[in-house]
């Protein structure tokens, strides 16, 4: 049991569609992140939030729009998304994102939702 | 550039023993860390490393060498649910997580 919860687990949507995936964690904790994860490749850092105040945007498109609500809240938006968007979307948290350094950075993981966008 | 390298793929036999490298080149170092991911669920947790030398954590241990740029997980008394991927991250100067691409790890009866 992770703590970080992900919904909906499985989304397929055609490139016109708009959804949004949602992330909760109980944990307590004040940064949240968005991650994309491709085949064979390294994670992808998409956008942090700390104390709700977004931190990093490391040059997503404009396609994908966070949202972050409360520290326990998540979402991203997705609109007129490519085929090339599909992948597995990890949200995650953590104590806070500047601590010095220490296992209390620490993130947790969701599930993730798997994404196809056809 | 920022960069981790670690195998693309290992296998090894249950019971035996391996042991999962990952290199490093980083703008700083505030520390490593190992996660282990199943496949189609969340990356957990494993280990932290941020002085050099050996963690030990039941079957699993990691250990640390900053001045070569060097960690490996080790896995003892291998067990079928170990078949997972095993990614290795490091903490840049910027505090931000640089993640490797995994290493896939199938167990063989």
């Amino acid at each position: 049991e992770t703590g970080v919860t992900q919904t909906p687990r499985h989304l397929v949507m055609g490139m016109t569609n708009k959804k949004s995936l949602k992330c909760e964690q109980h944990l307590g904790h004040n940064a949240m992140y968005w991650y994309k994860q491709s085949a064979k490749k390294p994670l992808e850092l998409m956008f942090v939030y700390n104390f709700k105040e977004q931190t990093e945007n490391n040059s997503v498109p404009s396609r994908f729009s966070p949202e972050c609500p409360n520290s326990s809240h998540l979402f991203l938006h997705l609109h007129t998304l490519q085929p090339e968007d599909s992948a597995l979307y990890l949200c995650a948290s953590s104590q806070d994102e500047t601590l010095s350094g220490g296992a209390t950075d620490t993130q947790y993981f969701g599930p993730g939702t798997r994404l196809t966008v056809l | 550039g920022q960069n981790i390298d670690q195998p693309t793929e290992m296998t090894a036999t249950e019971g035996a023993i391996v042991q999962i490298n990952c290199t490093y080149q980083t703008s700083g170092f505030n520390g490593l860390f190992w996660y282990q991911q199943h496949a189609g669920e969340a990356p957990t947790f494993l280990s932290y490393n941020v002085l050099d030398g050996l963690e030990e954590k039941g079957r699993f241990s990691s250990f640390l060498s900053r001045s070569k740029g060097y960690s490996y997980l080790l896995l003892k008394e291998l067990q079928m649910k170990d078949s997972a991927s095993y990614l290795c991250a490091v903490k840049d100067s910027n505090y931000q997580l640089i993640w490797g691409a995994g290493t896939k790890l199938i167990i063989k009866p």
